[in-house]
């Protein structure tokens, strides 16, 4: 039993290039989230997923896409990295019902 | 809009001593309430959360908090830190309204460095 698991680890991007960020879960959780964490900023939500096939915009979506494959994995896409999107990236996951989140490793990613 | 303040961006304590990392919130309807602590490199693991009755919460290692409705305070407590508590600390919190849905978005504050020192 993983709970939540994040790749990659660590990544290094040139500005414009394009990536996905993975993450899977396997608590049989209904809802999947995207938060970047940025140094003073505390954790805001990029996208989350209510369910298995329904996305919606969090606080800091613009520059960002996601997909909820099924019900185990949801990744975040850049299309064209750009230097702000430097941050650390946290997939979370809570059973509906239950209120309290439970949080990948994170990925670490810089744009140069 | 739900919005979490944590005043201090440090808190420095000696090992042994009471600590307190202070909280406060803004919601609409009723909070429903979170502490997470955050290790170096890691991931956020849940220490404990407040959803209704009894104002005083105890969750992980020893922590505590309490939620204040008239000061909308959600204050993280423990009564002798140590030297591994050392880390950073996010208050969160969801605001639920009557109807609303359960997907639970939750706002966390900017975080607050905990040092404990031996």
């Amino acid at each position: 039993n993983a709970g939540v698991t994040q790749t990659p680890k660590f990544q290094v991007l040139k500005t414009g290039q394009s990536m996905t960020l993975q993450c899977a879960q396997d608590m049989n959780h209904n809802s999947m989230y995207w938060y970047r964490q940025d140094p003073g900023m505390g954790l805001r939500l990029i996208y989350y997923s209510a369910s298995e096939g329904t996305t919606d915009k969090g606080e800091v979506p613009n520059g960002y896409n996601v997909s909820r494959l099924n019900k185990r994995e949801f990744s975040l896409r850049l299309e064209s990295a750009a230097p702000s999107q430097t941050s650390v990236y946290f997939c979370a996951t809570n059973v509906r019902g239950a209120y309290e989140q439970y949080f990948g490793p994170g990925t670490r990613l810089t744009v140069t | 809009a739900q919005s979490v303040a944590q005043p201090e961006d440090q808190v420095n304590v000696a090992e042994g001593n009471p600590l307190t990392v202070k909280c406060t919130y803004s919601v609409s309807g009723n909070p429903y309430l979170f502490w997470y602590v955050q290790y170096p490199n890691r991931g956020l693991q849940f220490l404990l959360k407040y959803i209704t009755g009894d104002n005083l919460v105890k969750g992980s290692y020893g922590f505590e908090a309490e939620f204040n409705k008239s000061q909308t305070s959600f204050h993280l407590k423990k009564p002798s830190a140590l030297v591994s508590d050392s880390a950073l600390y996010f208050c969160a919190v969801r605001d639920f309204k009557a109807g609303g849905t359960s997907y639970g978005k939750l706002t966390f504050g900017q975080g607050t460095i905990l040092t404990v020192h031996p």
